[in-house]
Formats: C-alpha cells, structure tokens, sequence
C-alpha cells in the first residue's frame, strides 16, 4: 500500500541556515505530494504541493521537486527564521476518495 | 476560499460526558470530510471517512459507537465522543473535501479541537 517515510526528528538549526527535511513515499500509480506545516497548538496549513514529476512546489521560501525516479519530496529552505519553528508533515493522496497518507511529522526548531 | 470552521476549539470536561465538536465548510460544498486524532508529537490518524447523506466509514480499530459521526449536510459534519473518558482526551482536526475542486487538490483542514476529559 501507499507510505510516506519523513526523517526524524527533531531538527533544530540555527537561523538563516539552510534546511533541508526529507521524505520518500511508495505509491502505485501518480500520487500528488504534499507538505503541510503545523505550528503549536494549531491545525495544518498546506504549505506546498506537487501534482506530477518534476513539479516544484514552492510557498514562503520552501520548495520541494516532485522526484519520480528517487520516489522523494524533500522539502527546502534556503535561510530559516525563528518563526518557521512548527512540526512539517509530508503526505500523499492518490486515492479516489482524497484521502491523504501521511508522514510521521518532523518538529523543526530554529534558534535566534 | 475554502474555509473550514471547526468549533469548539479546545473543550475540557468530566468523564462520562459527551461532546460534540462541529465541521463546518465555510464557503464550498464537502461531500466528504475526514476526522483525525492526534496524539501529543505523533501524526494524524485517520478515525473515519464521513460522506454526506450516508454511513461514515471507520478505519480499523476506531469504534463507531464511541465516536458517533454525522454528515446531514454539504456543509456540516459533527463528531461526538460519547460518555468520553480520560484516555479520549486528544487533538481532533477536520478537514473537508471541497466538491469544485479537482481530485488532486488537498483537503481543507479545520484548526482542531483539543479535548481534556478530566
């Protein structure tokens, strides 16, 4: 069945460093692929997607290439900021009923 | 576009009560929406597929009877944990499938509703 594997966490970094969260899937068929970002005490707010090979998401500095031939999704920033602290979720859909598969979660903390 | 109103947003109360907590679609039509759990630092679990006008389909090892979902309109989808106890005390989030979009757009998610069962 569908999965969507994140790196564990948490990843703590210092600001403006550039970041880099990975995320791999196992999928039949052409999934679309997404990241959603969850800030404390929140719900989920997508923060980009990617509907077919080679699409490159991208939203507030972050991006992420739909890779096919690696199956990933790795989500990137080229200068975090304090406040991109939140939990990022990678995730899938490929079901006809929408439903969304989803990564574990990754906690990111940038330090001032 | 496409707003989803989940209310309460955080609910504390004594064991044996039921809750309910509503989904509302603010501006589109969902002829789908999803109930999740969260558990503190851990992802969402899928608890149930709730379609309009019909029987909402549990994921394996929820139980229907404690977690009563309704779905009576395009826009409203309600959740209640009944007689809840402390160990159903969690992050509940909505989201809602929006009938316009195409079948590759994401869910709309509600904000939660954080549940404490004293």
């Amino acid at each position: 069945g569908n999965s969507v594997t994140q790196m564990e966490g948490p990843v703590t970094l210092s600001e403006e460093a550039f970041l880099t969260i990975n995320c791999t899937y196992t999928a039949t068929g052409y999934p679309s692929l997404f990241w959603y970002v969850q800030y404390p005490g929140e719900g989920l707010q997508l923060l980009l997607k990617a509907t077919k090979a080679d699409d490159k998401g991208s939203n507030k500095g972050f991006e992420a290439t739909y890779r096919k031939e690696t199956t990933s999704f790795h989500l990137e920033k080229g200068s975090v900021q304090v406040s991109d602290s939140a939990v990022y979720f990678c995730a899938l859909s490929g079901d006809s009923n929408y439903q969304l598969i989803w990564g574990a979660g990754t906690k990111l903390i940038i330090k001032p | 576009g496409a707003v989803v109103s989940q209310h309460p947003s955080w609910v504390i109360c004594k064991s044996g009560t039921s809750v309910k907590i509503e989904c509302r679609s603010l501006d589109f039509q969902a002829t789908t929406m999803f109930w999740y759990r969260q558990f503190p630092k851990q992802s969402l679990m899928l608890m149930a597929t709730s379609n309009e006008g019909s029987k909402a389909t549990y994921e394996q090892g929820v139980e229907k009877d404690k977690f009563l979902i309704n779905h009576a309109s395009l826009t409203l989808s309600t959740l209640t944990v009944t007689s809840a106890h402390p160990e159903d005390s969690s992050f509940y989030i909505c989201s809602a499938r929006d009938l316009g979009q195409y079948s590759n757009q994401p869910q709309h998610f509600g904000d939660g509703t954080r549940l404490s069962i004293l």
